[in-house]
């Protein structure tokens, strides 16, 4: 079975430019995570979907960030204007979903293999 | 608020040595999860561990083993007779109560050498 798919695995762009990153979840999974990899500030969850809704947006760094999810198996993570700031390794992650005793969601993520952005 | 701490930022030991990767957390909730995750050098996440907190049951696969102890919020991660293949950073992390989302340690960067 495929795993998550990002695309592209690489990009380069110049400031001010706009990027978007992909990702296919895995077939059957409710839910998609979108992280972001630094140096500086380790693994940070931008946003996560259950079911194609945006259940918890508050990882978003600012309004030039925006993500999508059309279907059960498309999501995009949007950057514009880019900055420099925003180069790091975005990862896309899904689970089967499901929450388990006391609603606490139990379920591993499974993660693509990321996008390394590189914003000049 | 909850928080995952990895208090080791590198660890560099000898092949086959054992290594202790250390995984203090804190939460208010009474029902959550941790985790376990590895990213060798080629970038990935891998799963390693789910541990739900009524299961205090240590785990061994292998080579590895995890030690977790509600009392000291501590959720330990041991590696015996360690190979150059498990170099890599490992992540510890929280699930909590009501959400589905992951809080991550910083992790910590284990180097085995020959």
């Amino acid at each position: 079975d495929a795993g998550v798919i990002q695309s592209p695995r690489h990009e380069v762009t110049e400031m001010g430019q706009e990027v978007t990153l992909r990702c296919k979840p895995i077939s059957g999974h409710n839910s998609l995570f979108w992280y972001r990899q630094t140096m500086m500030r380790g693994l940070e969850l931008l946003i996560y979907f259950n079911n194609n809704v945006p259940i918890d947006d508050s990882g978003m760094p600012e309004d030039r960030f925006s993500a999508k999810m059309p279907n059960a198996s498309f999501s995009t993570l949007k950057i514009q204007p880019s900055e420099p700031r925003d180069s790091a390794v975005y990862f896309c992650a899904s689970t089967p979903g499901g929450i388990g005793p006391a609603g606490v969601g139990y379920n591993e993520q499974f993660f693509g293999p990321g996008t390394r952005l590189t914003v000049l | 608020a909850q928080k995952v701490t990895q208090a080791q930022t590198e660890i560099s030991v000898v092949e086959k040595e054992d290594v202790t990767l250390d995984c203090v957390y804190e939460t208010r909730d009474t029902t959550y999860y941790l985790f376990w995750y590895k990213q060798p050098p080629s970038g990935e996440l891998v799963f390693l561990i789910r541990r739900n907190s009524f299961d205090e049951q240590n785990e061994i696969s292998g080579r590895y083993s995890w030690n977790f102890q509600k009392s000291t919020s501590s959720f330990n991660f041991t590696i015996t007779a360690s190979q150059v293949v498990d170099s890599a950073v490992y992540f510890c992390a929280l699930s909590g109560q009501g959400a589905q989302k992951l809080v991550f340690g910083q992790g910590t960067r284990l180097t085995i050498n020959p």
